[in-house]
């Protein structure tokens, strides 16, 4: 069965830099999230979209920003990088908004702020 | 503010025993789910908990929750090497995002 494609699975930048990661969600998900995880901490949500609209908000630091397009694909901009952004950020979709359907996480892009 | 906490955090056990994880949130819930990790991979689902006194059985594994005492539970039966991972626990805290717990780190020994 398909499921999230994230891009790229690993990135170096330096500090002040900016990264953009990619989500493709599974087909016919419209809803996708964000989220990031630090070393040995659980996850942390950052944002959420609903067909192409943002639908929930988290701890997203206000260098981040994200959108979701029309072929429901996400991407989140990061600028200013710090080395505190180090982390694996996972893109997840469901079927569905509202917390009624299971999020179905992709496999993480390892960011390394250096 | 929903706080999610499991415990133990760290549980080593050998192969053949039986053990449980617990996870406690603090604000009305009902639904839960729970999630495996390997090592720097992804979040597999592993069950979706949505009434109180709720049961799933996976394998050797086996999930209840009970929405009353804002309680659920993560069964291991019969523990295996192919069962170490982090679990997570996970309540949803708004119109989309999970809370996720603590985790708990499970490794499996001969």
């Amino acid at each position: 069965a398909a499921g999230v494609i994230q891009s790229p699975r690993h990135l170096i930048k330096e500090k002040r830099e900016t990264a953009t990661l990619k989500c493709y969600p599974i087909p016919r998900h419209d809803t996708v999230y964000w989220y990031q995880q630090g070393p040995g901490q659980d996850p942390q949500f950052l944002i959420s979209f609903y067909e192409k609209m943002q639908s929930d908000k988290g701890s997203i630091p206000d260098r981040f920003s994200a959108q979701q397009f029309s072929d429901y694909h996400s991407e989140l901009n990061m600028s200013s990088l710090e080395l505190g952004d180090s982390a694996l950020y996972f893109c997840a979709s469901s079927a569905d908004s509202g917390g009624q359907e299971t999020q179905y996480f992709g496999p993480g892009t390892r960011l390394l702020v250096l | 503010e929903l706080k999610v906490e499991q415990n133990p955090l760290f549980l080593s056990m050998q192969e053949g025993k039986n053990y449980t994880i617990y996870c406690n949130y603090s604000t009305t819930s009902d639904r839960l789910y729970w999630y495996r990790q390997d090592p720097g991979k992804s979040l597999e689902s592993l069950f979706v908990l949505l009434s109180n006194g709720a049961v799933k059985q996976e394998g050797r594994l086996m999930a209840s929750l009970d929405t009353k005492a804002r309680l659920s539970t993560l069964h291991i039966t019969a523990a295996v090497h192919d069962l170490s991972a982090t679990y997570f626990c996970a309540v949803p805290g708004g119109t989309d995002k999970l809370i996720f717990g603590t985790g708990t780190r499970l490794q499996v020994f001969p």
